[in-house]
Parts: structure tokens; sequence; C-alpha cells
């Protein structure tokens, strides 16, 4: 089975400073890996995802994520957030079963 | 086009009652999953339909939870007996297929079940 591991529950920083939510997963096959945002009072958005190719991937926002196979991370970046990157923010992982695994989430607070 | 969408959107309920929860996916998604949501934590699979067919049911915690997909759009899900600690935020997804690609999942908004 997969699992994922969000180490840190809750991130303050304050605006226009770097961040970056840590995701580790651990799985013994294939896996396909994933940022969801959830807003305030919205459902989940898919943020990005890595399926193959480059290790590398972006969304139009801003942030990035890397896929390092060797330490089964897939951590979340942005070089300088904004307030309205206050949200919740769940890495998950997918098997070739088409069965989603989630972390328990982190919550990126943004201060003025 | 319109997105996945769930009702009702609240439901409050007594111990013992029966519920159903609705999910009406994008139209076109063959893939319909359903996860529950408790206080602080990410969201659990339940149950997974390709089509009609439940694929996966392992994340159903037991038997008084049961999903249908009859036509291969709509799904509810059925709690029986319920209990207190089933009170979570019951989250629907839909994506194209499976296989990467097409198994980016879209959510609803969910339905906050509330067991007093």
């Amino acid at each position: 089975a997969q699992s994922v591991t969000q180490l840190d529950s809750q991130v303050p920083v304050f605006e226009e400073a770097p961040v970056e939510l840590r995701c580790n997963y651990s799985s013994s096959v294939s896996v396909y890996l994933f940022w969801y945002v959830q807003y305030p009072n919205q459902g989940l958005q898919l943020l990005l995802k890595y399926l193959s190719g480059s290790t590398l991937v972006e969304s139009i926002n801003g942030f990035e994520a890397e896929f390092n196979k060797s330490q089964t991370s897939f951590h979340l970046r942005k070089p300088s957030v904004h307030i309205s990157d206050t949200a919740e923010y769940f890495c998950a992982v997918s098997d070739p079963g088409n069965q989603f695994y989630f972390g328990t989430g982190t919550s990126l607070t943004v201060i003025p | 086009g319109a997105g996945v969408s769930q009702t009702p959107s609240n439901k409050v309920t007594e111990k013992g009652k029966y519920v159903e929860l609705r999910c009406d996916p994008i139209s076109g998604h063959t893939a319909l999953y359903w996860y529950r949501q408790s206080l602080g934590q990410g969201p659990e699979f339940l149950i997974y339909f390709q089509g009609t067919g439940a694929a996966d049911d392992s994340g159903l915690p037991n038997d008084r939870f049961f999903a249908v997909r009859p036509e291969g759009s709509v799904s509810t899900l059925k709690i029986q007996r319920t209990e207190r600690g089933d009170s979570a935020v019951y989250l629907c997804a839909s994506s194209l297929g499976r296989g990467p690609g097409l198994n980016e999942q879209f959510f609803g908004p969910g339905t906050r079940l509330t067991v007093l």
C-alpha cells in the first residue's frame, strides 16, 4: 500500500517570502504525484501533478514541485508567496490501480 | 462547463438513522470516487467506480456503508444506522478515466454530515 506524509501541519510565512511544503511518500510501485489546494470554503483543486518525464513540474500561479525518486519526496515550493496563497495544501499519490492516497494536509498562512 | 455537484451541502441526522448523499459528476467522466474527510485530516478513500461497477471498494469502513452508480453517472453513497463517528465531510470526485493523463480528479464541494 501507499502512504503520504506531510511533515508540517501548519506553515506561517510572511508575504513575499519563499515557502516549501514537504511531502514524502512510500510505495513499492510506480506512482503519480499530485498537489491539491483547498481555499477557505472551497473544494479541492488540482495545483500540479507529476506523471512522467521532467521531474520538475510547475503550476500557473508560480508554485513548483520536484519529484525525487531516491528520496521519495515531492516537495512544493514557491519563491515569493502572496496573501491569496493562504489555503490548505494536500499532497497525494496515485498507484496504477487508480486509488488515491492523500496526506493530512499543510495549512499555509501568509502573513501581511 | 458544470463541475462536480453534491447534495445536500449539509446533512444533520440522529444516531441510528439512514442517510443518502448524492454526487453528480462531470458529464463524460467515467471514473467516480468517494472520500471522507474528517477534521484536520486529508481525504480518505472510500470507493471508486469505473462506469457502473465498483472497481475498488476497499476503503468502505464497514457494511453500513454502500454506494451505487446504476447508470454510470450519478452516484449515491448510503449510510445505514449512522454513528457519531460517521460525522465528516464526504467528498466526491470524478475523472475522465484511469491511467496517466486521464486520472486528474475534479472534486465537488462536499457534503458535511453531522450525526447527533
